[in-house]
């Protein structure tokens, strides 16, 4: 079965600091994203990248940049939290098959104060 | 307009009944359609996928697309109170997915 691993369930954060969102995944993918999920808002893609040091912009990464160093590791950063970056943040990969379906890790709820 | 819409819900069905999920899409080009389920604070697992027209059956779950009406549809036969849950339509364009808002089920015993 495909992992994918995420560093923290539960993070509080304040206003203005830095944050570091973890994403690890055991299967070798090429594929990794990270979205936020919203009451209302359903999914929506911050980041993706498709190979290492590859990443590229989804619908929504004002605020927000990525680093992906290993294949199976691709970190979501937070410059400096703002109180509307609260969220659910969910890490997903997949494998470069037509197809193209996303395994989901269990998601980070982060709180910014 | 959304790229993928889902119908609203919640959608309350007895143990037993068949619930019918809809999602439309607004891409032509899309590619492949997902079906994903997510209980109520965890996160969303992959259902079923389609790529092609008509129906593809995986036990009581049957995914149907309709690509001239850029519709997919995902229907639970013998709903169980185990599937009460929020099921999200996707659909792959270029590199991307694009989620629905998602469509809440209830199966009442």
């Amino acid at each position: 079965d495909v992992k994918v691993t995420q560093s923290s369930r539960y993070l509080v954060k304040r206003t203005g600091e830095k944050v570091f969102l973890e994403c690890v995944q055991d299967m070798d993918h090429e594929n990794m994203f990270w979205y936020r999920q919203d009451p209302g808002l359903g999914l929506r893609l911050i980041y993706f990248s498709y190979d290492v040091k590859m990443k590229e912009k989804g619908d929504i990464p004002e605020g927000y940049s990525v680093s992906r160093e290993k294949k199976e590791r691709f970190s979501l950063i937070l410059e400096s939290a703002s109180t509307n970056q609260t969220s659910m943040y969910l890490c997903a990969s997949s494998p470069p098959r037509v197809g193209y379906e996303q395994y989901f890790g269990p998601g980070t709820r982060l709180t910014v104060t | 307009q959304k790229e993928v819409e889902q119908n609203s819900g919640p959608l309350s069905v007895p143990e037993g009944a068949i619930a019918s999920l809809n999602c439309t899409y607004s891409d032509r080009g899309s590619q492949s359609f997902f079906w994903y389920r997510q209980y109520s604070g965890k996160s969303p697992e992959l259902i079923m996928f389609i790529y092609s027209n008509g129906d593809k059956e995986d036990g009581r779950f049957t995914a149907q697309l309709n690509k001239a009406s850029q519709y997919v549809s995902l229907l639970i036969r013998d709903s169980q109170p185990s599937d009460s849950a929020t099921y999200l339509c996707a659909v792959k364009t270029d590199y991307k997915l694009s989620f629905g808002a998602g469509t809440t089920v209830t199966v009442r015993a």
